[in-house]
C-alpha cells in the first residue's frame, strides 16, 4: 500500500518551454501533497504544500507563477514549471499523506528535469 | 526557524554491526517523528515513524524518541551493505509538515 507515481521520470526541455509532472497516489486518497526540489548531494527543499480543491501553499522564494500547482483531485496533483531556464534543472520529487489521518507522507519515485 | 539537526557523515560501520544514527530538533512541540532512507539519484522511502517516547522496533530498526532531550535516533542492527544510503530525520507538528534534516550517509563495508 501507499504507492505513489510520478511521470515523467525524465525530461529534457529547451530553455523557455514548460514541462508538466504528474503526481499520483496510487491506492489511497491524498488530501495533502507536497512537493520536493533537490539539488545534487543536497537536502530536500520544500516548495509547496497543495490541498486539495485548495491553492497551494509556498515556501519562501519558491515563485508561485513559475511553478504552478495544481491538485485537482483526492489522486493527482501537477506540477508545471513554466518558462524553464537551465537552473531550474533538479530532482523534483512529490509526495502525498493519506486522508485517514495518518501522518506519514509517502513519496513518489522523483522526475529528474534537464533544461538545455 | 524549525530545525532539525543530523552529522552529514559518512558514518561508516562494518558489515553486521550496529549502525547508530541521530537527530536533534528545535521545536518542543513537535509531535511527529519520522526516518527516511534515500538511495543515490532516488527518492526517500519511509522507514519508520514514531510518535510517543521510548523505543519502536521493526524488524533490524529501531527508533528511539526523547522528547525532553529534542532527539530521536534510528539504530540498525546486523548493518548489511545494502544499507548504505542517506538518511534522513523528519519532524512535524501542529501543522503536520515535516521539517527535514540534512541526512546522514551511511557506509556499510564488507
Amino acid at each position: 500500500g501507499a504507492v505513489v507515481s510520478q511521470h515523467p521520470s525524465r525530461v529534457i526541455c529547451k530553455s523557455g518551454t514548460s514541462v508538466k509532472i504528474e503526481c499520483r497516489s496510487l491506492d489511497f486518497q491524498a488530501t495533502t501533497m507536497f512537493w520536493y526540489r533537490q539539488f545534487p548531494k543536497q537536502s530536500l527543499m520544500l516548495m509547496a504544500t497543495s490541498n486539495e480543491g485548495s491553492k497551494a501553499t509556498y515556501e519562501q522564494g519558491v515563485e508561485k507563477d513559475k511553478f504552478l500547482i495544481n491538485h485537482a483531485s483526492l489522486t493527482l496533483s501537477t506540477l508545471t514549471v513554466t518558462s524553464a531556464h537551465p537552473e531550474d534543472s533538479s530532482f523534483y520529487i512529490c509526495s502525498a499523506r493519506d486522508r485517514t489521518g495518518v501522518h506519514e507522507q509517502y513519496f513518489g519515485p522523483g522526475t529528474r528535469l534537464t533544461v538545455t | 526557524q524549525k530545525e532539525v539537526e543530523q552529522n552529514s557523515g559518512p558514518l561508516s560501520v562494518p558489515e553486521g554491526a550496529i549502525a547508530s544514527l541521530n537527530c536533534t530538533y528545535s521545536d518542543r512541540g513537535s509531535q511527529s517523528f519520522f526516518w527516511y532512507r534515500q538511495y543515490s539519484g532516488k527518492s526517500p522511502e519511509l522507514i519508520m515513524s514514531i510518535y510517543s517516547n521510548g523505543d519502536k522496533e521493526d524488524g533490524r530498526f529501531t527508533a528511539q524518541l526523547n522528547k525532553a532531550s529534542q532527539y530521536v535516533s534510528l539504530l540498525i542492527r546486523d548493518s548489511q551493505p545494502s544499507d548504505s544510503a542517506t538518511y534522513l530525520c523528519a519532524v512535524s507538528g501542529g501543522s503536520y509538515i515535516p521539517t527535514f534534516g540534512r541526512g546522514t550517509s551511511l557506509i556499510v563495508h564488507p
